[in-house]
């Protein structure tokens, strides 16, 4: 079955140090990867689509990348605003739906 | 606001009882997904709708969850004779199906079940 791993699995970030997420996937046919951003009692918000290896998508201080294996969650001098759990999801020939556990981002001030 | 709507956002109910929930998903979405969160995990897929058609069931937890898109706009999802381990949040997401690419899914904020 396909599956999506997310790491790590918390992140303590002081404001304005860099950092990078991380989600490696293993899926037949790969039709889309998705970043979304989840705040504590609410759904998850769609961030980014990504649809094939080296493809890049940038929104202010987040930038994803994709290769054949992995996507990266690149977050440039983060905010408090920021801290929030980002998933990870992929979508298959199956048209279904793969969600990672996510990463629990906490940026302090 | 022309997000997806799920109601209600909370229900509170005893063990053995029958609950039902509501999804309104964007209106010019085709496809309409249900998922089960618990805490510290991602989004379980349950069950997905292209228009009035329910495409994919065999994740749907038990022979007690049942979801029904009878117009191909709102949806609804029955749990019956509820357990403890049903309490989780129940998310509702929509998408635009094209012929070459999954778009991506936008997702109400969910109702939380919470079972005596």
């Amino acid at each position: 079955e396909d599956q999506v791993t997310q790491s790590p699995e918390a992140l303590r970030l002081q404001e304005g140090e860099s950092s990078s997420l991380n989600c490696s996937y293993t899926v037949s046919g790969l039709r889309g990867l998705f970043w979304y951003r989840q705040d504590p009692g609410k759904g998850p918000e769609f961030l980014f689509t990504l649809y094939s290896a080296g493809e890049e998508k940038e929104k202010e201080r987040l930038k994803a990348t994709l290769t054949k294996k992995e996507s990266f969650l690149h977050i440039t001098a983060p905010k408090p605003e920021d801290s929030a759990t980002y998933l990870c999801a992929v979508t298959d020939t199956g048209n279904q739906f793969y969600f990672g556990t996510g990463t629990s981002l906490t940026v302090i001030p | 606001d022309t997000g997806v709507s799920q109601d209600p956002r909370h229900k509170i109910t005893k063990r053995g009882q029958n609950v039902t929930f509501r999804c309104d998903p964007i209106s010019e979405h085709n496809r309409l997904y249900w998922y089960r969160q618990t805490l510290g995990q991602g989004p379980e897929f349950l069950t997905y709708f292209q228009n009035e058609a329910q495409l994919e069931k065999s994740r749907l937890l038990s022979d007690r969850f049942s979801a029904e898109r009878p117009k191909g706009s709102f949806s609804t999802l029955e749990i019956q004779r509820t357990e403890q381990g049903d309490s989780a949040m129940y998310l509702c997401a929509s998408s635009l199906r094209t012929p070459y690419s999954n778009q991506p899914q936008h997702f109400g904020d969910g109702t939380r079940l919470s079972i005596l």
